[in-house]
């Protein structure tokens, strides 16, 4: 399988803030890179796929980046509504695997 | 726009089977990969498997010998068994679109299902 490694794990930050989560994959996963936000209670909600495709209706804020093993999720000015836990996921291989999270907390 | 909703029971005894149904609207089920994703409480996302509209399979090897999903196109659903569940498969159970490169991209709410006597 191929572990999915995120950090950090929680980060405190301010409205306004530029915050960037990373993400490594255990062997090369091109760029079959995706990226889920989860609030509490709710199901998780693809925001970039392809490691820097943003699905529709997803606030230009976002944008990943990265290819082959390293990749970084980067929100550029944090609002109210980013404050969630976000998760990165390989689609490279079966079985598809998950990132631990990073929450986002308000400093 | 699709929407997916989980249904099957919330309680289920130790080493019995767990059935989930998710039932499709707003779309059709066919030409598309269908997944079970789970999440124990206050932890990860986890992927059971997938099934393609087709019936073909990809299942966890983790899961592998306890999982047999099914997809009933008649009925615009697809079902989820997990058999000899324990207390480790107490979680979140969320259905969602999705099982290639693209990622999951329309998912239900997801249903608790608890393991215990």
């Amino acid at each position: 399988d191929i572990q999915m490694t995120q950090s950090p794990s929680s980060l405190s930050a301010s409205l306004g803030d530029r915050v960037t989560i990373t993400c490594r994959a255990s062997q090369t996963i091109r760029n079959y890179l995706n990226w889920y936000q989860q609030k509490p209670g709710k199901a998780p909600k693809l925001l970039i796929s392809g490691a820097s495709s943003l699905q529709s209706g997803v606030p230009s804020s976002f944008s990943g980046s990265g290819s082959g093993t390293d990749f970084t999720l980067t929100i550029s000015s944090l609002q109210p509504e980013d404050f969630a836990t976000y998760y990165c996921q390989q689609s490279y291989s079966t079985p598809w695997t998950f990132g631990q999270g990073t929450t986002v907390e308000i400093k | 726009q699709v929407q997916l909703q989980e249904s099957g029971p919330g309680l289920v005894k130790p080493s019995e089977t767990l059935s989930l149904t998710c039932t499709v609207s707003g779309g059709s089920i066919s030409t598309y990969y269908w997944s079970w994703i789970r999440q124990p409480p206050g932890k990860g996302l986890e992927w059971i498997g997938y099934i393609y509209y087709s019936g073909s399979t990809n299942y966890s090897p983790s899961l592998n010998s306890r999982v047999t999903m099914s997809v009933h196109t008649s009925k615009n659903q697809f079902s989820l068994r997990l058999s000899s569940v324990t207390a480790a498969d107490t979680a979140v159970y969320f259905c969602a679109r999705g099982g290639t490169i693209l990622g999951f991209d329309s998912w239900g709410q997801g249903t608790l299902v608890s393991v215990s006597s």
